[in-house]
């Protein structure tokens, strides 16, 4: 079962900044928080990922609070082209398997 | 460079049939992942390779669910005894080295009659 809880959809208008929240109360301190999105008919596209620190790369930041029960994703500048489902995934470092939950399907809307 | 490809794209069945799906990793990949992901659901992880040995399968929901991975590059999903309840998209992913991102392939598509 997946560890996550995430709002089934969400909407944002194209050019702000789109913040994704996940929860995740029951996480460990040898798990990471990483998100991946796909985009309809691909396969999952992965995002960043973060252990207890902020995280920043080129396209998200990940804020993860300091208890670690829960996270945000940020689009910056949200585009069409990020329209997909977004999910948020916690993940044992000494496992492999990644256990995806239903995700938010984020809708940017011009 | 080429990423994770999968064959065929689509493949549909009849109940009862035997079916294999391919996954080429991408080169150089050690660690080879398959999921199947239903409508509206997010991917299910199934079975995971590091090189030629299944170091996990206990996602594969029963004993009709087979993989290889003989030379720790190319793996097979096979299917015996297809069921309409195995219809889905299954999904490969491959990542260089333990907990390294994972990159996906687009998936079968399978339907069984």
């Amino acid at each position: 079962d997946a560890k996550t809880t995430q709002p089934p959809s969400m909407d944002c208008a194209e050019g702000r900044a789109a913040n994704l929240p996940c929860n995740h109360s029951t996480i460990s301190g040898n798990e990471y928080v990483y998100w991946y999105r796909q985009i309809h008919s691909q396969g999952p596209q992965y995002i960043i990922h973060g252990l207890k620190n902020n995280e920043t790369n080129e396209m998200a930041s990940l804020i993860i609070t300091e208890d670690r029960k829960s996270s945000t994703l940020i689009l910056p500048h949200a585009t069409l082209r990020d329209t997909a489902v977004y999910y948020c995934i916690v993940r044992d470092i000494l496992n492999n398997d990644m256990r995806f939950g239903a995700g938010t399907r984020l809708t940017v809307k011009p | 460079g080429a990423g994770v490809s999968q064959t065929p794209s689509n493949k549909v069945t009849e109940k009862g049939k035997y079916v294999e799906l391919r996954c080429d990793p991408i080169s150089g990949h050690t660690a080879l992942y398959w999921y199947r992901q239903s409508l509206g659901q997010g991917p299910e992880f199934l079975i995971y390779f590091q090189g030629t040995g299944a170091a996990d399968d206990s996602g594969l929901p029963n004993d009709r669910f087979f993989a290889v991975r003989p030379e720790g590059s190319v793996s097979t999903l096979k299917i015996q005894r297809t069921e309409r309840g195995d219809s889905a998209v299954y999904l490969c992913a491959s990542s260089d080295r333990l907990n390294n991102e994972q990159f996906f392939g687009p998936g079968t598509r399978l339907t069984v009659l």
